[in-house]
C-alpha cells in the first residue's frame, strides 16, 4: 500500500528566505509523485510532478523538488519565498492504476 | 485555471434537504473523482468514473449519490445529511482512470446545519 507523510504541518517563514517542504512515500512499486497547492478558498492546482527521468523537477511559480529514491523522499524547496506563497501545499503519490494518495498537507506561512 | 468547474461554490443546508453538486471538466479527458477534503485530514477519495462507469466507491454512505451523465459532467447528490460531512467537496479530472495527473475544481464549500 501507498502512503505520503509530511512531517511538518506548518512552516513559517520570512519572505525571501528559502523554504523546504518535506515529503516521505512509502510504496512497493515505482511511483509518480505530486506536489499541489491550495490557495485559501480554492481547489489544488499542480505544482510539479516527477514521472521518471531527471530526479530534480521544476514547477511553477518558482518551485522544484528532487525525487531520491534511496530517501523515498520528494521535498519541495523555493529559493526565495513571496507573500503571495502562503498557502497549502500537498504531497502525493500514485502507483499507476492505483488510487493517488494525498499528504495530510504543509501550511506555508510567509510574513513580510 | 477554468479546466474543472464546479457549482456551487458554496452551500447551506440542512439536514433534511435534498441538493446536488456539479462538476464540469473542459478538458477532454475520461475519468472524474469526487474527493471530500476536511479540516486536519488527508484528502479522501469518494468516487471515481471512467468512461460514465463508477470504477471506484470507497465505502461513502448512501447518502452521497454520485451521477455522471457524460464524461463531462459528474454530479453529487445528497439527502439526509449529517453535520459531519461538512467540507470542502472537490472534483477532479484526468485523462484517464488514475492516469498521470489530475486536475482539480476550486470546489464547494458545504456546511450542513
Amino acid at each position: 500500500a501507498q502512503s505520503v507523510t509530511q512531517l511538518d504541518s506548518q512552516v513559517p517563514v520570512f519572505e525571501e528566505a528559502p523554504v523546504e517542504l518535506r515529503c516521505n512515500y512509502s510504496s512497493s512499486v515505482s511511483v509518480y509523485l505530486f506536489w499541489y497547492v491550495q490557495y485559501p478558498n480554492q481547489g489544488l492546482q499542480l505544482l510539479l510532478k516527477y514521472l521518471s527521468g531527471s530526479t530534480l523537477v521544476k514547477g511553477i511559480n518558482g518551485f522544484e523538488a528532487e525525487f531520491n529514491k534511496s530517501q523515498t523522499s520528494f521535498h519541495l524547496r523555493k529559493p526565495s519565498v513571496h507573500i503571495s506563497d502562503t498557502a497549502e501545499y500537498f504531497c502525493a503519490v500514485n502507483s499507476g492504476f492505483q488510487k493517488l494518495v494525498f499528504g495530510t498537507g504543509t501550511r506555508l506561512l510567509v510574513s513580510p | 485555471e477554468t479546466g474543472v468547474t464546479q457549482t456551487p461554490r458554496h452551500l447551506v443546508m440542512g439536514m433534511t434537504n435534498k441538493k446536488s453538486l456539479k462538476c464540469e471538466q473542459h478538458l477532454g479527458h475520461n475519468a472524474m473523482y469526487w474527493y471530500k477534503q476536511s479540516a486536519k485530514k488527508p484528502l479522501e477519495l469518494m468516487f471515481v468514473y471512467s468512461l460514465e462507469e463508477r470504477v471506484e466507491n470507497n465505502s461513502v454512505p448512501s447518502r452521497f449519490s454520485p451521477e455522471c451523465p457524460n464524461s463531462s459532467h459528474l454530479f453529487l447528490h445528497l439527502h439526509t445529511l449529517q453535520p459531519e460531512d461538512s467540507a470542502l467537496y472537490l472534483c477532479a479530472s484526468s485523462q484517464d482512470a488514475y492516469s498521470d495527473t489530475q486536475y482539480f475544481g476550486p470546489g464547494t464549500r458545504l456546511t450542513v446545519l
